[in-house]
């Protein structure tokens, strides 16, 4: 069983779209995540939920809202996609202090 | 913040050779300093992490050594072998507090 799962894999749409991606993870974490990787293979926090509580929120664009109806599940939901979008988005989980383990990723590309 | 400087960016070993990959940290509350390694078309996965209170940590071929004076820490690599290549990430974070702060990676090629 695929501990940290995320969909879809992949993501193309066009500008100003809005679109989703889901998470979940089957560990009994209490903390989830949503990082964005860029081309340049940089890593960077997003968000970070902990009993569904917003617990970090990095200096993302309010387009971005993360929602999390329960312990094992982050979704991220953006609007009005732009192309500095395109990134490759990973979500993780992890004891409220302890490893972080990461999802296959979701590659997302705004034509 | 914290800020992770990583190098190199590239490193190309022979088989068998070793490798290291180096870190440094600006923040001195920083005592949490996880590797991570991440495999083509994959999410990252931690291989080895070390505390503050540890100045070197072992498992099999890969080590971690930790100079919190210097605020660096390193990978160590060694026997390298074909499926060691891969984008390897240093991170760093307060005890108890979940936000990692990750370098910018070092993409190991090892040649056969």
């Amino acid at each position: 069983d695929t501990a940290v799962s995320q969909t879809p894999k992949y993501l193309v749409t066009q500008m100003g779209n809005d679109k989703s991606i889901k998470c979940e993870q089957n560990l009994g974490h209490d903390t989830m995540y949503w990082y964005k990787q860029d081309s340049k293979k940089f890593l960077k926090i997003m968000f970070s939920y902990n009993n569904k509580e917003l617990i970090i929120n990095e200096t993302v664009p309010n387009r971005f809202s993360p929602k999390s109806p329960d312990k094992a599940h982050l979704n991220l939901h953006i609007n009005s996609l732009e192309l500095g979008d395109s990134a490759v988005y990973f979500c993780a989980s992890s004891r409220k202090v302890g490893i972080q383990y990461f999802g296959a990723g979701t590659r997302l590309s705004v034509l | 913040g914290e800020n992770v400087e990583q190098h190199p960016s590239t490193l190309s070993v022979q088989e068998g050779d070793s490798a290291v990959i180096k870190c440094t940290y600006s923040d001195s509350a920083s005592n949490y300093f996880p590797w991570y390694k991440q495999e083509l078309g994959k999410g990252p996965q931690l291989i080895i992490d070390i505390r503050s209170n540890v100045g070197e940590k072992k498992d099999q071929r890969i080590a971690v050594t930790l100079n919190k004076t210097a605020k660096h820490f390193s990978l160590h690599i060694t026997e390298t072998q074909p499926e060691d290549s891969a984008v390897y990430f240093c991170a760093a974070s307060p005890f108890g507090n979940e936000k990692l702060t990750f370098g910018t990676g070092t993409r190991l090629t090892i040649i056969p």
